[in-house]
């Protein structure tokens, strides 16, 4: 299996300007979470989808983040307008609820740079 | 204040030391509990995993819970230089739930 797919791994962008962020879960996960790592605040959860549902969007910071999940294998996390202080890495993980271990499988992430 | 509460370090120890790392919590409902290690620049991976209280080991690694302190341990023996690495403690209640992270401790073990 390849693993939890994440792309790009690197962003750079100006203050203002969207950024999209894409994750592809791994096959028969039906869970998808996404995250968010800084030095300051560790890793922080943001929204979480169950068979392509949002179930919990309350780790969202405001209303410039929306998260999407159109089908199983597919995922997107939007900024929009980009600032400063939104500089972090963005992690996907997925899971399936089948099995007794609660384990996250997580992708590489993307490093996301707002200047 | 935070569910899960975990030390930051750095930690940096010897090679073959034991090295102990610790997360406390305020959940008393969390049964499931988790140590993720991550290495640079990369996602964090599950290392151990505990269902409610006890021990459990595999390995050079330990975890232990004591639900009536609500306090996790990880144990490394014989640390090597490849265990240099972040180590995340994570829980929760319940299967569906999503996991509550701590910050994570940073560990340096050196030749």
């Amino acid at each position: 299996d390849a693993g939890v797919i994440q792309s790009p791994r690197h962003e750079v962008t100006e203050m203002g300007q969207e950024v999209t962020l894409r994750c592809k879960p791994i096959s028969g996960h039906d869970y998808l979470f996404w995250y968010r790592q800084t030095m300051m605040r560790g890793l922080e959860l943001l929204i979480y989808f169950n068979n392509n549902v949002p179930i919990d969007d309350s780790g969202m910071p405001e209303d410039r983040f929306s998260a999407k999940m159109p089908n199983a294998s597919f995922s997107t996390l939007k900024i929009q307008p980009s600032e400063p202080r939104d500089s972090a890495v963005y992690f996907c993980a997925s899971r399936r609820t089948s099995g007794v271990y609660n384990e996250q499988f997580f992708g590489p992430g993307t490093r996301l740079t707002v200047l | 204040q935070k569910e899960v509460e975990q030390d930051p370090g750095p930690l940096s120890v010897p090679e073959g030391a034991i090295v102990s790392l610790n997360c406390t919590y305020s959940n008393s409902a969390f049964q499931y509990f988790m140590w993720y290690r991550q290495y640079s620049r990369k996602g964090p991976e599950l290392l151990m995993y505990t269902y409610s209280s006890g021990n459990k080991e595999d390995g050079r690694f330990t975890a232990q819970v004591d639900k009536s302190s609500k306090y996790i341990s990880l144990f490394i023996r014989d640390s090597q230089p490849s265990d240099s690495a972040t180590y995340l403690c994570a829980m929760s209640a319940s299967t569906g739930y999503a996991l509550n992270f701590g910050k994570g401790t940073s560990l340096l073990v050196t030749p």
